[in-house]
């Protein structure tokens, strides 16, 4: 099974319009955290907002937010006032455990596009 | 600060040629990965360091093999190349014990096996 599920493939949104890119996880493990990334053209992989399974209160930076549903196992992001250079691939990522490594499960990706 | 850097940017190879990919971090991290991103995909790890002397496989290692030379350079080393290798090869590096543990990558080596 996927532990990381991102299911929009790409999405459009307005300018100055805010827009939920979803990301369901898949974990038995109690102790987890969840990542977003941003990946514009030019290819580098930028870290944007973090949520610990732990955290009550849902992560927040600057612009991006994270609405996290431990429940129903999923951290969805959410970008307010989009801006056409939010425009790039996002990925989701989750961290298992607090084993050695703590390596990053990535999901598929969704291609966000702002138009002007 | 320069954070993760990775050299070379960019690489072709033929078909069983050989050759080493280079990671720094000035960032005093324990902990260094090497990822792959194929097109239209995430990225997957290939080998990861967690501290110094250390060094495991992860999801799609095989091909691949890594040295961690000192805390702040981790090297992935293609034996013998193949057209299934070419990607881009990404580095991170991250603290653990802080709560957070976040990798921060580099910007890619973006590598064609012919």
């Amino acid at each position: 099974a996927q532990k990381i599920t991102q299911t929009q493939p790409g999405m459009f949104v307005q300018e100055k319009e805010a827009v939920t890119l979803d990301c369901t996880y898949d974990t038995s493990d109690q102790s987890y955290g969840l990542f977003w990334y941003k990946q514009p053209s030019s290819g580098e992989m930028i870290f944007l907002i973090y949520q610990g399974s732990y955290d009550e209160q849902n992560a927040t930076e600057g612009r991006y937010s994270l609405n996290f549903q431990k429940a129903r196992k999923s951290a969805n992001l959410v970008i307010s006032a989009s801006q056409l250079g939010d425009s790039a691939m996002y990925f989701c990522a989750m961290r298992e455990g607090w084993n050695a490594g703590n390596m990053l499960t990535f999901g598929g990706g969704t291609r966000l596009m702002v138009k002007p | 600060n320069a954070g993760v850097t990775q050299t070379p940017k960019f690489q072709v190879l033929k078909t069983g040629q050989s050759m080493t990919l280079q990671c720094a971090q000035d960032m005093n991290h324990n902990s260094m990965y090497w990822y792959r991103q194929d097109p239209g995909m995430g990225l997957r790890l290939i080998y990861y360091s967690a501290s110094e002397g250390t060094t495991d496989k992860g999801e799609v290692p095989n091909g691949y093999n890594v040295s961690r030379l000192n805390k702040r350079e981790f090297s992935l080393r293609l034996e013998s190349a193949a057209p299934s290798q070419t990607s881009v090869y990404f580095c991170a590096s991250s603290e653990r014990g802080v709560s957070t543990d976040t990798q921060y990558f580099g910007p890619g080596t973006r590598l064609t096996v012919l």
